[in-house]
């Protein structure tokens, strides 16, 4: 089945202990991308990859890092989480970009005390 | 920069009615617009785009460029329409611009 994996879907953490999201997708997708979501705010878009080894920043990059080492695997780094990072997050890919749409993970709801 | 406005971030009604939900968009070409849905703890869903036309759910969008509205509608609401709806533009190639959402309670 065509879909992207995120790990863990919860996650309860504390302040300052470094932390990874994973995504991976099995579309062989050029484009990944991290959103997060908030109530009242929407989505915003945290990085975005447009291949291996290509990411830029979205709108919300503070704080987060990525990496994209393998075409498939997109992981969402927390160096040092803080509480203003407690979100649902949300890793998305598309074949050609957003002109095409995204597909999007389950979403991990990180909590961070 | 692109943006998309979705008036309304709540909207009830009852089963059997007609659903509208309204998107408003800020781009100066032919945009290329989607709707999302979001059933309550899953995933975001692809709902229907601009270019496909298709009706998905029963539900369909037409892109007025006057208004510059994308609105999404449905002659006859379900229970199993109750969700959380997002409408996406494009902004460049790497993002997706999403609306604040509606969330949308069809009662019984």
């Amino acid at each position: 089945e065509a879909q992207v994996t995120q790990n863990p879907r919860y996650l309860i953490t504390v302040t300052g202990k470094k932390l990874t999201v994973t995504c991976s997708q099995n579309m062989n997708h050029e484009y990944m991308s991290w959103y997060r979501q908030d109530p009242g705010l929407g989505l915003r878009q945290i990085y975005y990859s447009m291949n291996v080894e290509v990411t830029d920043k979205g709108d919300v990059p503070e704080g987060y890092k990525v990496s994209r080492k393998e075409k498939r695997n997109f992981p969402l780094i927390l160096e040092s989480p803080s509480p203003n990072q407690t979100s649902l997050y949300f890793c998305a890919s598309s074949p050609g970009g957003a002109y095409y749409g995204y597909t999007f993970g389950s979403g991990t709801r990180l909590t961070v005390v | 920069a692109q943006r998309v406005t979705q008036p309304e971030k709540l909207l009830s009604v009852f089963k059997g009615a007609p659903v509208e939900l309204k998107c408003n968009y800020s781009y100066s070409g032919s945009p290329e617009l989607f709707w999302y849905v979001q059933y309550s703890r899953q995933r975001l869903q692809l709902l229907l785009r601009h270019i496909s036309r298709e009706s998905i759910k029963g539900f369909t969008a037409d892109l007025n460029k006057g208004e510059t509205s994308f609105h999404l509608k449905k002659p006859f609401a379900q229970e199993e329409d109750s969700a959380m709806y997002y409408c996406a533009l494009p902004q460049g190639a790497q993002k997706l611009v999403f609306g604040q959402g509606t969330r949308l309670t069809i009662n019984p």
